[in-house]
């Protein structure tokens, strides 16, 4: 199947600092990828799709200034957490879509985890 | 917003079928009935994924009813190593998954 990497696996910066989160699509080249965030013993939300050569689209509540998205090639997508805060702190994952119509899915990254200090 | 509906937790022995349910009422005709499942720590696993007719592979199985208001996962033989939380997403191909609360299943030795 499709590998997704995620790098770095495990973050911890001070508050007030920025992060970057890279998502890489190994064997594949993806248009489109996506980022969710998870906090303990809750589900993925979606926090934007991100569309390879144009802005990426956030959901509704997510601070496009806070959480900058950049998906510069077909293989890689990064998510920048700016002034990071202790709130912040959470599992990151990414996606890559894969696929014709029938076919279409997302496969996802192992995920990153932030600790914000 | 999620469209699915599941039990939040279940349990299983092992070696036996695990059946695990969605509700999905309120589904188009053209979204697609995806499962993946999370195991503790990790990004999710993509598991099957169907429209209308029931779909096998290698991991599982899904049955969709006829009128595809409700699904069920079906994993033949569970092992410990099945032991996570199980999504059922319903969504136009192509678009933004929007996962729910999913079911929790243990597989017991």
């Amino acid at each position: 199947g499709a590998v997704v990497s995620q790098h770095p696996s495990r973050v911890i910066c001070k508050s007030g600092t920025s992060v970057k989160i890279e998502c890489r699509s190994l064997d594949f080249q993806a248009t489109t990828m996506f980022w969710y965030r998870q906090f303990p013993k809750k589900s993925l939300m979606l926090m934007a799709t991100s569309n390879e050569g144009s802005k990426a689209t956030y959901e509704q509540g997510v601070e496009k200034d806070k959480f900058l998205i950049n998906h510069a090639s077909l293989t890689l997508s990064t998510l920048t957490v700016t002034s990071a805060h202790p709130e912040d702190s959470s599992f990151y994952i990414c996606s890559a879509r894969v696929g014709s119509p029938h076919t279409d899915t997302q496969y996802f990254g192992p995920g990153t985890r932030l600790t914000v200090l | 917003d999620a469209k699915t509906t599941q039990p939040p937790s279940m349990d299983c022995a092992e070696g036996r079928a695990a059946n695990l349910p969605c509700n999905h009422s309120t589904i188009s005709g053209n979204e697609y009935v995806y499962w993946y499942r999370q195991i503790h720590s990790q990004g999710p696993q993509y598991i099957i994924h169907g429209l209308k007719n029931n779909e096998t592979n290698e991991m599982a199985s899904l049955i969709i009813t006829e009128d595809r208001k409700s699904s069920t996962l079906i994993l033949p033989h569970a092992t410990l190593r099945d032991t996570a939380v199980y999504y059922c997403i319903v969504t136009l191909t192509g678009n933004q998954f929007y996962f729910g609360t999913g079911t929790s299943l243990t597989v017991i030795p």
